[in-house]
């Protein structure tokens, strides 16, 4: 079956823009995750989605970034002011949902973010 | 709170020889753990997972690792490298009512002729 998707694979914009990546889940997945990898800080946990619960917004850096989800399915990373730091590879992963056999996470193949 | 280090960023290896890659975690409640393999270019694939049943996990493409809660330990190995093996590995942690998976910084592996 299809995998998680993204989109676009690469993004090149100006700082200062406002910036979307879209992550579609796997079909029937209830949880989905963002990530975001870059060189000097490794992969980190952004943001997680679960069914209709408030995400879990603990690990965005800044409010300049912002996730929603639509539907239960499509979701989108929004960077508003985009800045040169933002430059990164931003993950999207879905899981069936939580616990020990809802926890495995699928990930995506990414969207490259480069901010000049 | 949750980290893992996996000791040595590159690794290289020849080709049929062992490949074992270094994880340690900490973790204030007992964990699940994970090694995801990543090619140039490419997302996260899950390797293999520990989730609190069999101590010994065997995964996809000839990998294993064990869990020793004495040692915090969750090292992978593989008997004999290929030349296909040549990835990053990124070892995880997770709190299965936790959300989040927390990473280490990743193993660069290298398999030579």
């Amino acid at each position: 079956g299809a995998g998680v998707s993204q989109s676009p694979s690469n993004k090149v914009t100006e700082k200062g823009k406002d910036v979307e990546l879209r992550c579609d889940p796997i079909s029937g997945h209830t949880a989905l995750y963002w990530y975001r990898q870059s060189l000097g800080q490794g992969l980190e946990f952004l943001i997680y989605f679960q069914g209709n619960s408030a995400p879990d917004k603990s690990g965005l850096p800044s409010d300049r970034f912002s996730a929603e989800r639509t539907g239960g399915s499509v979701s989108t990373l929004t960077i508003q002011r985009t800045q040169q730091e933002d430059s990164a590879v931003y993950l999207c992963a879905s899981s069936l949902g939580r616990g020990p056999t809802g926890g495995e996470q699928y990930f995506g193949p990414g969207t490259r973010l480069t901010v000049t | 709170a949750q980290s893992v280090t996996q000791l040595g960023s590159h690794v290289s290896v020849s080709e049929g020889a062992l490949v074992l890659l270094r994880c340690n975690y900490s973790s204030s409640v007992p964990p699940y753990l994970f090694w995801y393999v990543q090619y140039p270019n490419q997302g996260l694939q899950l390797l293999l997972k520990y989730t609190s049943a069999a101590t010994l996990v065997k995964g996809i493409n000839g990998f294993e690792a064990e869990f020793k809660k004495s040692e915090t330990s969750f090292h992978l190995t593989k008997p004999s490298a290929h030349m296909s093996d040549a990835a990053e590995y990124f070892c995880a942690v997770s709190v299965w009512t936790a959300s989040k998976l927390t990473f280490g910084t990743g193993t660069r592996l290298q398999v030579t002729l």
